[in-house]
């Protein structure tokens, strides 16, 4: 079964650090990674999908990387603004189990004025 | 189109009651997925469909769940006999599936409804 992790589960920062946040799954057999961004009592945004054949994608600040043989993939937020807080999930669609997405519990992020 | 909206935002409920709730997707996509979310933690898929049918369903999907999507458009999610471990954001999405074993298709979420069981 396919499970997910994410480290730290909260991480909080002053205004203009770069940051990285951390996602592992236990099973290498995915078919893509996505990161999301969820605000507090709100749904999710999609920042970023990783194909598995990919090692990267990259929009504005973010970029993420994905090592599949490692069962890993980060989050790199460039200059963070307090407009990035916010909880960041990451999810994989397993190859094996159907179409639906395995999400990891989230971190918590906090960037300070 | 705006994006997968969700109606109703907030629900409360007394223990015992049913509710249902209604999803409408992106009008081009074809699949419709529901998750459940509770605090800190992250979505659990309960079910999908493709168009009209109804693909898969997740082992927390109990007898008390049912969801249809009659016309391959909105979707709707009932629960029965609400208990108070039913509250929860209850999450859809919707993609746009082009064929394929494995689609390259990517997951829009709509702004959840919360539910509150008394």
């Amino acid at each position: 079964k396919q499970e997910v992790t994410q480290i730290p589960a909260a991480l909080s920062v002053p205004e203009g650090e770069n940051l990285v946040l951390n996602c592992s799954f236990t099973d290498s057999a995915i078919y893509n990674l996505q990161w999301f961004r969820q605000d507090p009592g709100k749904g999710l945004t999609s920042l970023l999908l990783i194909q598995s054949s990919q090692r990267e994608q990259t929009s504005g600040r973010l970029n993420a990387s994905l090592d599949k043989s490692s069962g890993r993939s980060t989050l790199y937020i460039a200059a963070s603004q307090p407009g990035d807080s916010a909880t960041y999930l990451c999810a994989v669609r397993p190859n094996n189990y159907g179409q639906n997405f395995v999400f990891g519990p989230g971190t918590r992020l906090s960037v300070l004025p | 189109d705006t994006g997968v909206s969700q109606d109703p935002r907030h629900k409360i409920t007394k223990r015992g009651q049913n509710v249902t709730f209604r999803c409408d997707p992106i009008s081009e996509h074809n699949r419709l997925y529901w998750y459940r979310q509770t605090l800190g933690q992250g979505p659990e898929f309960l079910t999908y469909f493709q168009n009209e049918a109804q693909l898969e369903k997740s082992r927390l999907l109990s007898d008390r769940f049912s969801a249809e999507r009659p016309k391959g458009s909105f979707s709707t999610l009932e629960i029965q006999r609400t208990e108070q471990g039913d509250s929860a954001m209850y999450l859809c999405a919707s993609s746009l599936w082009a064929g394929g074993t494995y689609g390259a298709n990517e997951q829009y979420f709509g702004p959840g409804t919360r539910l509150t069981v008394t």
